[in-house]
């Protein structure tokens, strides 16, 4: 068990450009969340797959941002035209038959 | 809709000590609840669960919940904590209908020798 593994661990980016995430779930886990974190709060509920189907995204997650799982195994989440405010701690996890999930380390993203 | 409130932002104790971090939830559907520990630019970790059965939870490093239904509460406690135990605790919460994590805006717990 290799556990919940993110791709990068940090990336700066300058307004305006596009980003894109890698999350790699527990291997057998079928379903996977994203979780956004700002400094001082408690992780958000962005969106979640159970193996390719996307069954719920948040309101938070605005046109600019979408998330992938193909073929039911890693996922990628994509931030078009960073803006200041997508400044935050991502988060990914996996969990498979019980209800506990299993977070990764996160990728610290700062949009400059 | 669910939601969590952690009444303490930050709770400072001396080793050996003991410990209670507060977390109160609202639900009007039946939730599960489980407390996180965060250490400094880390993911989050589980300490424990509660999903039905004993109130009394027992989870890692020695940390323990009680789910009090009527209070709709589920306090964290630790009878003698470490230098080790520094870090942010997160209470969360999640319909028995739903996947998705609520969690509460944490609770520092800074532990000095």
């Amino acid at each position: 068990d290799t556990g919940v593994s993110q791709d990068p661990r940090h990336k700066i980016t300058k307004r305006g450009q596009n980003v894109t995430f890698r999350c790699d779930p527990i291997s057998e886990h079928n379903r996977l969340y994203w979780y956004r974190q700002t400094l001082g709060q408690g992780p958000e509920f962005l969106t979640y797959f159970q193996n390719e189907a996307q069954l719920e995204k948040s309101r938070l997650l605005s046109d600019r941002f979408s998330a992938e799982r193909p073929k039911g195994s890693f996922s990628t989440l994509e931030i078009q035209r960073t803006e200041q405010g997508d400044s935050a701690m991502y988060l990914c996890a996996s969990s498979g038959l019980g209800y506990e999930q299993y977070f990764g380390p996160g990728t610290r993203l700062t949009v400059t | 809709a669910q939601s969590v409130t952690q009444l303490d932002s930050q709770v400072p104790v001396f080793e050996e000590a003991p410990v209670e971090l507060r977390c109160n939830y609202s639900s009007s559907v039946s939730v599960y609840l489980f407390w996180y520990v965060q250490y400094p630019n880390q993911g989050l970790q589980l300490l424990l669960k509660y999903l039905s059965g004993s109130t009394l939870v027992k989870g890692i490093n020695g940390f323990e919940a009680e789910f009090n239904k009527s209070q709709t509460s589920f306090h964290l406690r630790k009878p003698s904590v470490h230098i080790s135990d520094t870090a942010e605790y997160f209470c969360a919460v999640s319909a028995w209908n739903t996947d998705k994590l609520i969690f509460g805006t944490g609770t520092r717990l800074q532990v000095f020798p």
